[in-house]
């Protein structure tokens, strides 16, 4: 079966940076891109964008472009997003989830809470 | 970028009766749709991909329709456990995807 292990709760200050981690397992790590999407509380999904983690091509989107990284490690099967620059608005829950284009696994969620 | 509209925001139907969800796309997205059902606390389930296609162990009373820019998702018989949040998300555009901002299936 295939699981999306997520890191845990995050809470940063205005202009910092968060990384999160997505753990595959259950299925070949380089088989499906992963992508990373936010959902504001109340509110509905952003895709963020992906990485293929076969050779680490990444593709964003464009509200994003700028603040948002991924990379992976293919040793331990993770994938890596970094937000910069982090605002209050950046306040969500952080999924990660795998597919070409449909989604068909995804993590439980990460909390990212930016507060001064 | 192609802008998704989903409606209604809320609906409201009885247990036992049928739902119909609708997804419209700005531009032409042939039939790379896909639907996700939110429960509270959780993450997107996959329900429906490639605008008809269930997914694995999706049951039959959920069916997608639609082509180009005017998609559906029909629930049939509502059950208690469907009523939740539903998304659409179109995949055309790949690599960049955009979701709609949601319907809201309550209890009438």
């Amino acid at each position: 079966q295939v699981q999306l292990l997520q890191s845990g709760a995050e809470v940063k200050r205005p202009g910092a940076s968060v990384n999160l981690s997505c753990e595959a397992s259950g299925d070949t790590f380089t088989t499906f891109y992963v992508h990373w999407m936010r959902q504001v509380p109340g509110q509905g999904l952003e895709w963020m964008g992906m990485i293929n983690p076969l050779n680490g091509d990444t593709s964003f989107g464009q509200r994003l472009q700028g603040r948002v990284s991924m990379t992976r490690d293919s040793s331990t099967s993770t994938v890596t997003m970094e937000l910069s620059s982090l605002r209050s608005d950046d306040t969500a829950i952080y999924y990660c989830a795998r597919g070409y284009g449909f989604l068909d696994f995804w993590g439980r969620g990460t909390l990212v809470i930016v507060s001064s | 970028d192609i802008v998704m509209t989903q409606s209604p925001d809320t609906l409201s139907v009885s247990p036992g009766e049928s739902a119909t969800l609708s997804c419209r796309a700005s531009q032409n997205v042939r039939s790379l749709l896909a639907w996700y059902q939110q429960k509270p606390g959780q993450p997107p389930r996959l329900l429906i991909y490639g605008a008809s296609t269930r997914a694995t162990a999706i049951p039959a009373r959920f069916s997608g329709h639609g082509s180009g820019t005017e998609f559906t998702l029909t629930i049939s018989s509502l059950q208690s456990e469907d009523f939740a949040l539903y998304y659409c998300q179109q995949y055309s555009t790949w690599p960049q995807f955009t979701f709609g901002q949601g319907t809201k299936l309550e209890i009438k």
